[in-house]
């Protein structure tokens, strides 16, 4: 049972336009929640996170909307550039803490386009 | 700080091998987890360790998976025997109480032929 899904398995995006990665989820004891940016053949990388308490968070071109009774999230990036071109996971837990457990969704691949 | 260290990048075995994977954490971090991602399921988490004791191993597919963690800088994820649907990339990562999020090594992909 995937607690964690993201719908969508890739998406292609022209350079300078927005690219939204979507993610749901379906344990509600969720409160904390994660995107990570992964380049082919290197480690997944720490991106943006959010807290339930927020409806949004915001890291320069990077933005995070929660959506809790939905159970739904998505990650805006604006505007696009090439090297954003990555698998992207977004993750959920029950605890701020790097101590405990994360579920990451299947992730989605994104082509940013010259 | 060299990060997560994961050893071997690659590794190619023949079905029925034993194979043992390596991770060493980041210093001063007390948890580590194993991911498996395969293009079906993403990122699975197999097991995870708090102070080097297993915390959570319910992830682990079957029993020719055991890891362990005999000290602080020092983990194996070892299946034997392995089998062709093992194949995948295996990641290691390391937090502490205080960190929001793990620190990933670059992961061993594994097959299995």
């Amino acid at each position: 049972d995937q607690q964690v899904k993201q719908n969508s398995p890739s998406l292609s995006v022209q350079e300078g336009r927005i690219s939204i990665l979507n993610c749901d989820y379906t344990n509600s004891m969720f409160d904390y929640f994660l995107w990570y940016k992964k380049y082919p053949a290197e480690g997944p990388t720490f991106l943006i996170s959010i807290s339930s308490i927020k409806d949004k968070n915001e890291d320069g071109r990077f933005t995070v909307f929660l959506n809790k009774s939905a159970k739904h999230l998505s990650l805006h990036i604006v505007p696009s550039q090439p090297g954003d071109s990555a698998v992207y996971f977004c993750a959920a837990s029950a605890s701020p803490s790097g101590t405990y457990k994360y579920i990451f969704g299947t992730g989605t691949r994104l082509k940013v386009l010259a | 700080d060299a990060g997560v260290i994961q050893s071997p990048r690659h590794e190619v075995t023949e079905m029925g091998q034993e194979v043992t994977l390596r991770c060493k954490p980041i210093s001063g971090h007390n948890s580590l987890f194993w991911y498996r991602q395969t293009m079906m399921r993403g990122l699975e988490l197999l097991i995870y360790f708090n102070n080097n004791v297993p915390i959570d191993d319910s992830g682990m597919p079957e029993d020719r998976f055991s890891a362990k963690m005999p000290n602080a800088s020092f983990s194996t994820l070892k299946i034997q025997p392995s089998e062709p649907r093992d194949s995948a990339v295996y990641f290691c990562a390391s937090s502490s109480l205080l960190e929001y999020g793990y620190t990933f090594g670059s992961g061993t992909r594994l097959t299995v032929v």
